[in-house]
């Protein structure tokens, strides 16, 4: 079974600029969570989709959205990039049955702002 | 908000020693994760404990988890040059509704020859 694979896998981007990553999950999972990881903050929770609706959002501000398509592919989109917005972007997937556990990371979408 | 502490945040041990890593949690939970990466690659899933007095292990690898003290440790033993990566403990809580996962700061282990 292929795993969850991101792209692009890196990026450079110019401060005000926009950015959209994409996400396709393992086959016949239906969750998909993005993640941001920096030196300073670690790994922070963006936000989840499940069947095309946004179930959780994490502490982010509005620049930083996303959205899930019918094939569960997803996409999360960073408008009026910022210096700060440089990260490694993760994506994962997960089952959404009744032992649904581990989550499934994707080789990641290291994002640079210049 | 729920806070997931680990330490040490940097560990150097030398080959053949052992160590624990240690993961605290402040909420209820039981499911706790833990995960490995290497320098400039992804998450890589080592263990998945699911309830109180769970203990799982891989090679020099054993993870345990006590839901009551909110605490999960990672102990290695006979450490080997290949162990050298960035450990990550996750937890999520019982009222997840949306997938969370909230992590530790990691642990970055280097193995000493």
């Amino acid at each position: 079974k292929a795993g969850v694979t991101q792209t692009p896998r890196y990026l450079i981007k110019t401060r005000g600029q926009q950015v959209t990553l994409s996400c396709s999950p393992i086959s016949g999972h239906r969750s998909v969570s993005w993640y941001q990881q920096t030196p300073g903050q670690g790994l922070q929770f963006l936000f989840e989709y499940f069947s095309e609706t946004q179930r959780n959002k994490g502490n982010f501000p509005g620049r930083f959205s996303g959205r899930q398509f019918s094939n569960s592919r997803s996409e999360m989109n960073v408008s009026t990039l910022e210096l700060g917005d440089s990260a490694l972007y993760l994506c994962a997937s997960r089952t959404s049955g009744g032992f649904a556990y581990e989550q499934y990371f994707g080789p990641g979408t290291r994002l640079t702002v210049t | 908000e729920l806070k997931v502490e680990q330490n040490p945040l940097f560990l150097s041990m030398q080959e053949g020693k052992n160590y624990t890593i240690y993961c605290n949690y402040s909420t209820t939970s039981d499911r706790l994760y833990w995960y490995r990466q290497d320098p400039g690659k992804s998450l890589e899933s080592l263990f998945v404990l699911l309830s109180n007095g769970a203990v799982k292990q891989e090679g020099r690898l054993m993870a345990s988890l006590d839901t009551k003290a909110r605490l999960s440790t990672l102990h290695i033993t006979a450490a080997v040059h290949d162990l050298s990566a960035t450990y990550f403990c996750a937890v999520e809580p019982f009222s997840n509704t949306g997938n969370q996962f909230y992590f530790g700061t990691g642990t970055s282990l280097t193995v000493i020859p």
